[in-house]
């Protein structure tokens, strides 16, 4: 059985499209996360979502759009595509705990799995 | 920016012992030293943590110096299929702490 998975695994389309890339995870994990690896192979967290709640946002331009229609499931909505946005995406999940040792309890991220990748190529 | 250095790139013969080093003389005191790696054309798959002490799993076992400013993955029995990029990863698994960074890595050519 498939831990992390990813729809579609490639996706070729012209600039100034609106494409979406899916992700479920069937681990039971409450936080799940996107990553872009460019043509450097350089891998950059995107997004993180805990219990459907965005947590962390890096600077990445708002025609990104992820939605978490629960927790098994981050997908990601680009809009207007443009040629820099060919990359390799990898969605990932992980559990997340309170740290009761910090008197500001904060959560605890357990390891990430990763999925499969989605490699997207703008034209 | 990554707070590790790793080499570029090595070898080690099949049926050998890998030790991957990895520097992180920056390190805090909240902070865990991962280790990830990405088989070509893969997602990354986590290998190892820890924290200060030595760890061992089925995959391979992670060595911390004592001032914990560098550590050593060891796959003790290397295979063909253990040809990856190994990162190496420091951070506060903590929400509001800097999330996995991945740097350039290691790539580990295991050769027959």
């Amino acid at each position: 059985d498939t831990a992390v998975s990813q729809t579609p695994k490639y996706l070729v389309t012209q600039m100034g499209n609106d494409k979406s890339i899916k992700c479920e995870q069937n681990l039971g994990h409450d936080t799940m996360y996107w990553y872009k690896q460019d043509s450097k192979k350089f891998l950059k967290i995107m997004f993180s979502y805990n219990n459907k709640e965005l947590i962390i946002n890096e600077t990445v331009p708002n025609r990104f759009s992820p939605k978490s229609p629960d927790k098994a499931h981050l997908n990601l909505h680009i809009n207007s595509l443009e040629l820099g946005d060919s990359a390799v995406y990898f969605c990932a999940s992980s559990f997340s705990r309170p740290n009761l040792a910090d008197r500001d309890i904060s959560l605890v991220q357990e390891t990430q799995y990763f999925g499969p990748g989605t490699r997207l190529l703008v034209l | 920016d990554a707070k590790t250095t790793q080499p570029p790139s090595m070898d080690c013969a099949e049926g050998r012992a890998a030790n991957l080093p990895c520097n992180h003389s920056t390190i805090s005191g909240n902070e865990y030293v991962y280790w990830y790696r990405q088989i070509h054309s893969q997602g990354p798959q986590y290998i190892i943590h820890g924290l200060k002490n030595n760890e061992t799993n089925e995959m391979a076992s992670l060595i911390i110096t004592e001032d914990r400013k560098s550590s050593t993955l060891i796959l003790p029995h290397a295979t063909l299929r253990d040809t990856a990029v190994y990162y190496c990863i420091v951070r506060a698994p903590f929400w509001g702490n800097t999330p996995l960074v991945f740097g350039k890595g290691t790539r580990l050519s295991v050769i027959a």
